[in-house]
């Protein structure tokens, strides 16, 4: 089993909808979750951080942390076809030792 | 503030050839992260060091791959030999301390012939 796992996609949502993107992890003493965006051919770009199982919002996302489901979520609301990248989830474990653990991705497609 | 610098931003060489690639963490992180990209593979970590020291290697593939942190500002990571296997999208990140998000420079894309 993978670390952290994320769907690949692509998820194809149309423009003005919500995109949901799914993420479960394994170090159930995981303490820390990271969604971050990749347009093609740039670097990761960090959008979203959780640290408490329940919801966080900022403008058109929301977090969401189930730590006993060991799942993370993030939505997009009012989706635009400039959210057309790859988002990857990481995940700190419980080791704490400082390093990151990524998702493979998933792409999301917003069609106009 | 500059980022995440990392250079070059390509770098096309020979099999068997030695590799440098440079990066300096924003200033004031204190940790430093190396990671390799590939449409197989995703995201991998390398190495990160913490305070210049190197905490985890474990993720370097084989000897000959090498990195160094000789001062807060300034980290390179080195393939001798280069082999076409070795071909990716080279990433640096840091951090302003262990349980935050990464920055990421830009990358390097390395492709070895």
């Amino acid at each position: 089993q993978k670390e952290v796992e994320q769907n690949s996609g692509p998820l194809s949502v149309p423009e003005g909808a919500i995109a949901s993107l799914n993420c479960t992890y394994s170090d159930r003493g995981s303490q820390s979750f990271f969604w971050y965006r990749q347009y093609s051919g740039k670097s990761p770009e960090l959008i979203m951080f959780i640290y408490s199982n329940g919801d966080k919002e900022d403008g058109r996302f929301t977090a969401q942390l189930n730590k006993a489901s060991q799942y993370v979520s993030l939505l997009i609301r009012d989706s635009q076809p400039s959210d057309s990248a790859t988002y990857l989830c990481a995940v700190h474990g419980s080791s704490n030792t400082g390093k990151l653990i990524f998702g493979q991705g998933t792409t999301l497609q917003v069609k106009p | 503030d500059a980022g995440v610098i990392q250079s070059p931003r390509h770098e096309v060489t020979e099999m068997g050839q030695e590799v440098t690639l440079r990066c300096k963490p924003i200033s004031g992180h204190n940790s430093l992260f190396w990671y390799r990209q590939t449409m197989m593979r995703g995201l991998e970590l390398l190495i990160y060091f913490n305070n210049n020291v190197p905490i985890d290697d474990s993720g370097m593939p084989e000897d000959r791959f090498s990195a160094k942190m000789p001062n807060a500002s300034f980290s390179t990571l080195k393939i001798q030999p280069s082999e076409p296997r070795d071909s990716a999208v080279y990433f640096c990140a840091s951090s302003r301390a262990e349980n935050y998000g990464y920055t990421f420079g830009s990358g390097t894309r390395l492709t070895v012939v």
